[in-house]
Order: C-alpha cells, then structure tokens, then sequence
C-alpha cells in the first residue's frame, strides 16, 4: 500500500517570495509522482509529475519539484509566486504496476497575499 | 476539444436513496477513473474502467458500482446513500492503462447526502 503525506496543511507567503510546498511519501513498491493544482469549484489540473530519469521536474505556471528516493521525497518549489497561484495543491503517487490506483495527499492550501 | 465533462454539477439527496453521477472522457482517451473527495481531503480512488470492465478498485463498498459505455463514457453508481457519501466526486480520464499515463480530470459533481 501507499500513502502520501503533505507536511503543510496551508501555506501562506507574499507575492513574489518563493515557496516550497513539502510531500513525504511511503511504499512497498516502485511509484510515479505527481503534483496537482485545484482551483476553486474545478477540477485537478497536473502540473508536473516524475517518471524516471532527472530527479528535477519542470512543469507548467513555473513550479519544479525534486525527487529524493532516499527521502521518499517530492516537495514543490516555485522561485516568485503570483497571486494566481493561489489554490490547493495536492501530492499523489501511482504504483509502477498497478497504473490505476493512484493514491493522493490531503493537500495544501497555498495563499498568495499582495 | 472537450475536455471531461462530468454531470449534473449539484446533486442533494436524502439517505437510503439512489444516486447516478455521468462522466464523458476527454476527446480520444478510453480510461475512466472515478474518486470520492470529502472535504478537506484528497481524492480517494473508488474504481477504474477500461473496455467496458472495472480494472481496479479501492476501498469502497459494493454500493458504489460502475458502468463504462462502448463510448467510454461512464456512469457511478451509488446505492442506500449514507450521511458520509457526501462529497465532490471527480472523473478522471486517460489513454489506455500504461503506467505514467496523466489523468485529466472533470470538475466534479458536488453530492450532498441529507
């Protein structure tokens, strides 16, 4: 079984300033990562996941996140955030072999203030 | 092109009812995974069809069943309804079952279980 933790439940920081958004995960087996971003009364758009190969992803609005198979790591970065970036942000890994089930976070509430 | 598009967006019902919530796929994807969003929690994976047959499923009862059409499109069924079925339940569709694949998710159907 898997299971996904985010350290931060809500995360505030000033436009502009960097932000990290933290994601602690456990399995038995090999796993992909993703990063989602919710916007209010829509549905989870993916912003970046991990495969293989470099162990820094880029992805859309910005925002990279690096994995850390010794830390069981995949925390979020982004160097300026806008006012935009405001929403829920949510960790999920899918085992190598079971593509189906993917296994989310409770997420984080990022808010941007002027 | 259409992404997914999931139906109604609002649903109240009272316990014990019946309730059916519709997905449509995004244009050319074959794949449809459903999930149970309480509030303030990440998705939950409920089950996943792909030809017309349920694939995968998670820790749900057999009240929460499923249909996939020749069209892919998708139905999710929920039987007797409880106080705690009440949640934003989301679709997401993909290509096929590789692992790695992204998800595209529709914005969901709010239910609410009085």
């Amino acid at each position: 079984a898997q299971s996904v933790t985010q350290l931060d439940s809500q995360v505030p920081v000033f436009e502009e300033a960097p932000v990290e958004l933290r994601c602690n995960y456990s399995s038995s087996v090999s796993v992909y990562l993703f990063w989602y971003v919710q916007y209010p009364n829509q549905g989870l758009q993916l912003l970046l996941k991990y495969l293989s190969g470099s162990t820094l992803v880029k992805g859309i609005n910005g925002f990279e996140a690096e994995f850390n198979k010794s830390q069981t790591s995949f925390h979020l970065r982004k160097p300026s955030v806008h006012i935009s970036d405001t929403a829920e942000y949510f960790c999920a890994v899918t085992p190598h072999t079971n593509a189906g089930k993917s296994t989310f976070g409770d997420g984080t509430t990022l808010t941007v203030k002027p | 092109d259409a992404g997914v598009t999931q139906s109604p967006t609002h649903l109240i019902k009272t316990r014990g009812q019946q309730v059916t919530l519709r997905c449509s796929p995004k244009s050319g994807h074959d794949t449809v995974s459903w999930y149970q969003q309480a509030l303030g929690q990440g998705p939950q994976f409920i089950f996943q069809y792909y030809e017309e047959e349920e694939r995968q499923r998670g820790n749900f009862p057999d009240r929460f069943s499923g249909h996939q059409f020749p069209n892919y499109s998708s139905e999710l069924n929920v039987n007797a309804l409880l106080l705690g079925d009440s949640a934003l339940y989301l679709c997401a569709s993909s290509l096929g079952l590789a692992p790695g694949y992204e998800q595209y998710f529709g914005p969901g159907t709010r239910l609410t279980v009085t």
